[in-house]
């Protein structure tokens, strides 16, 4: 089983439409969460970490299954400007014998179309 | 304005050179990261480094060299030892244990 795994899509979803997706990883002893944000031929940015009880940050929320193993991430009342790829990325515990402790997903690709 | 600044954006070198990647932070961060992404592929770490003059390899260290002199900043060298060197190469910084801010990355083509 991969680490942390995505569905690559693409996801087409109509302009004003709510998507959602999620993001599985194998280590349950995983300690913290971020989705972010890559569009074409750009860095990545950070869009929300991702806390235990859930988290809203306008039309995005971001919510953790422990007891599943994955977070997910909802997008509602979607624009064309959220076309982008999201990578899930997940942080377990500093090892401090060679790992930084930090897996990311290949990306979910997102195409909101008008 | 604080933030990570990667240089050139966009680096063409012949094979068989070595060529430096830079990267430089103004945010104070302690640990600084070195990744490889390939066109549909996801990143892939090749160094980072908590602290000044300590740095560790990451997944895909062979043909890559880094320093970590100064807090500020981290280059990366790609030698001729790295077979496949065309590639979108991003730098990023972070407090420990804390989400990474990345640099606008550089786009280096081997021919």
């Amino acid at each position: 089983r991969k680490e942390v795994e995505q569905d690559p899509g693409p996801f087409n979803v109509p302009e004003g439409a709510t998507v959602a997706f999620n993001c599985t990883y194998s280590n349950s002893a995983s300690q913290s969460f971020f989705w972010y944000r890559q569009d074409c031929r750009k860095e990545p940015k950070l869009l929300m970490s991702v806390y235990s009880s859930g988290n809203e940050d306008g039309r995005f929320t971001a919510q953790l299954n422990r007891a599943s193993q994955y977070i997910s991430l909802l997008i509602r009342d979607s624009k064309l400007s959220d076309s982008a790829t999201y990578l899930c990325v997940v942080r377990g515990m500093y090892s401090g014998g060679g790992a930084d402790g930090l897996t990311f997903g290949k990306g979910t690709h997102l195409i909101i179309q008008p | 304005d604080g933030g990570i600044t990667q240089s050139p954006k966009y680096l063409f070198r012949k094979e068989g050179q070595n060529v430096t990647l830079s990267c430089e932070q103004n945010l104070n961060h302690d640990a600084m990261y070195w990744y490889r992404q390939d066109p549909g592929q996801g990143l892939r770490l090749i160094y980072y480094s908590q602290i000044v003059n300590d740095f560790q390899k990451g997944d895909i260290a062979e043909g890559y060299s880094v320093s970590r002199e100064k807090k500020e900043s981290f280059p990366l060298t790609v030698t001729s030892a790295q077979k496949n060197p065309t590639a979108f190469y991003l730098c990023a910084s972070s407090r420990l244990q804390e989400p990474l801010h990345f640099g606008n990355g550089t786009r280096l083509t081997v021919t």
